[in-house]
């Protein structure tokens, strides 16, 4: 079974600085790790996703998240934000081939202050 | 927008009663996810379906069921709610089982009164 443990429920920015999201996951295989964002009263949309490969993944809106194997984390970054990156950010993690769906993380809600 | 279509998008009933949430995926997807997201639990896997068949249950609840018609759209029914049952539902489809992404429609939002 895998989980997923977002650190912060909450994260206050000032706009226009780097913001980073922490994300750990627990799993006995190998995984497939995503990041998605929910602005308020929306659904989710992918930022970004990682396979396999280059440990750097660049996903839209100018964020990027490196994956690492060794601390089992996937921590999403930005730097530089803006106020429309206010939302809600889900980190989730699947299993290769398998058929449960996504493990979300709690959530963790960016705020971004003028 | 993300292909999804779930429908109704806000739903309000009481107590005891059964609703019908509907979702149609992507065009080509033959695969779909229901998701429950609620603020005590987060985001959780009830049920998916490929191709018509279940594939695999999460935390899905007895009085909870769903299907997925020759067409590819599911129905996830909601039967004996409860106060608790009070969320937000989320479909997402995928090409197939354990595709590497998910699309995610608008959600609906159940309220039990």
């Amino acid at each position: 079974a895998q989980s997923v443990t977002q650190l912060d429920s909450q994260v206050p920015v000032f706009e226009e600085a780097p913001v980073e999201l922490r994300c750990n996951y627990s799993s006995s295989v190998s995984v497939y790790l995503f990041w998605y964002v929910q602005y308020p009263n929306q659904g989710l949309q992918l930022l970004l996703k990682y396979l396999s490969g280059s440990t750097l993944v660049k996903g839209i809106n100018g964020f990027e998240a490196e994956f690492n194997k060794s601390q089992t984390s996937f921590h999403l970054r930005k730097p530089s934000v803006h106020i429309s990156d206010t939302a809600e950010y889900f980190c989730a993690v699947s299993e290769p081939g398998g058929a449960d769906g996504l493990t979300f993380g709690k959530g963790t809600h960016l705020i971004i202050q003028p | 927008d993300s292909g999804v279509t779930q429908t109704p998008k806000h739903l309000i009933t009481a107590t005891g009663q059964r609703v019908t949430l509907r979702c149609s995926p992507r065009s080509g997807d033959l695969s779909v996810y229901w998701y429950q997201q609620s603020l005590d639990q987060g985001l959780q896997f009830l049920i998916q379906y490929y191709n018509g068949e279940e594939r695999a249950k999460g935390n899905i609840l007895e009085r909870f069921s769903a299907q997925q018609f020759p067409d590819l759209h599911s129905e996830l029914n909601l039967s004996s709610l409860e106060l608790g049952d009070s969320a937000l539902y989320f479909c997402a489809s995928s090409v197939a089982p354990g595709y590497t992404e998910a699309f995610f429609g608008q959600g609906t939002r159940l309220t039990v009164v």
